[in-house]
């Protein structure tokens, strides 16, 4: 089976400064990674996803994340931190056997003014 | 606009009663999963259905069931059996994904959240 681990079950960081949210999968084949973002007491929505075509995915609301294969990590990334960004992001791989998404912990994310 | 949709958007169980928390999309989308989400723990997979009449068990099923009778509907039952049921209840939806398209998302619900009384 695969995993995903996130570090860090809650980050703070100041508004304006770099967001870094980082996970790490295991798979023993070519990965189908994503991250999502949790508003409270809502559902998940999809921020970006790896499809092998490029390393560097740009997702929505200014986040990117950066396949590394050699480092097997999939980190998220946001240049300059804003208060709605304030949520709980997770990453996630695809498992082929059952047609299902492995979960990281989840990282909550606290924007600071 | 198509979409999930899930209800009640909050539910109290006493003890000893079954519960059934509703999912419908109109996504038509194949596969459907039921996720446990509880503090600092993350998404855990319940139950999953890849075809009409037919379910898989998820990492946490005890206390839990689940029918597929049409292709738009997974309901889940949180039975009796289930004795701390107190979460945020998760539902989500997939095409059927094959070898080109793996990279397909879940699309998710807003949740039901269930308390005990």
């Amino acid at each position: 089976a695969q995993s995903v681990t996130q570090l860090g079950s809650h980050v703070s960081v100041s508004e304006g400064a770099l967001v870094l949210l980082r996970c790490n999968y295991s798979s023993s084949v070519p990965p189908y990674l994503f991250w999502y973002v949790q508003y409270p007491n809502q559902g998940l929505q999809l921020l970006l996803k790896y499809t092998s075509a490029a390393t560097l995915v740009k997702g929505i609301n200014g986040f990117e994340a950066e396949f590394k294969k050699s480092e097997t990590s999939f980190h998220l990334t946001k240049p300059s931190a804003h208060m709605r960004d304030a949520a709980e992001y997770f990453c996630a791989v695809y498992e082929a056997a059952g047609n299902k998404l492995t979960f990281g912990g989840g990282t909550r994310v606290l924007v600071k003014p | 606009d198509g979409g999930i949709t899930q209800s009640p958007k909050y539910l109290f169980r006493k003890e000893g009663q079954n519960v059934t928390l509703s999912c419908e999309q109109n996504l038509n989308h194949d596969a459907m999963y039921w996720y446990r989400q509880d503090p600092g723990q993350g998404l855990r997979l319940i139950y999953y259905s890849q075809i009409v009449n037919d379910f898989q068990k998820g990492d946490i099923a005890e206390g839990y069931s689940v029918s597929r009778e049409k292709k738009e509907s997974f309901p889940l039952t949180v039975t009796s059996a289930q004795k701390n049921p107190t979460a945020f209840y998760l539902c989500a939806s997939s095409i059927k994904r094959a070898n080109r398209n793996r990279n397909q998302p879940q699309h998710f619900g807003d949740g039901t959240r269930l308390s005990i009384l």
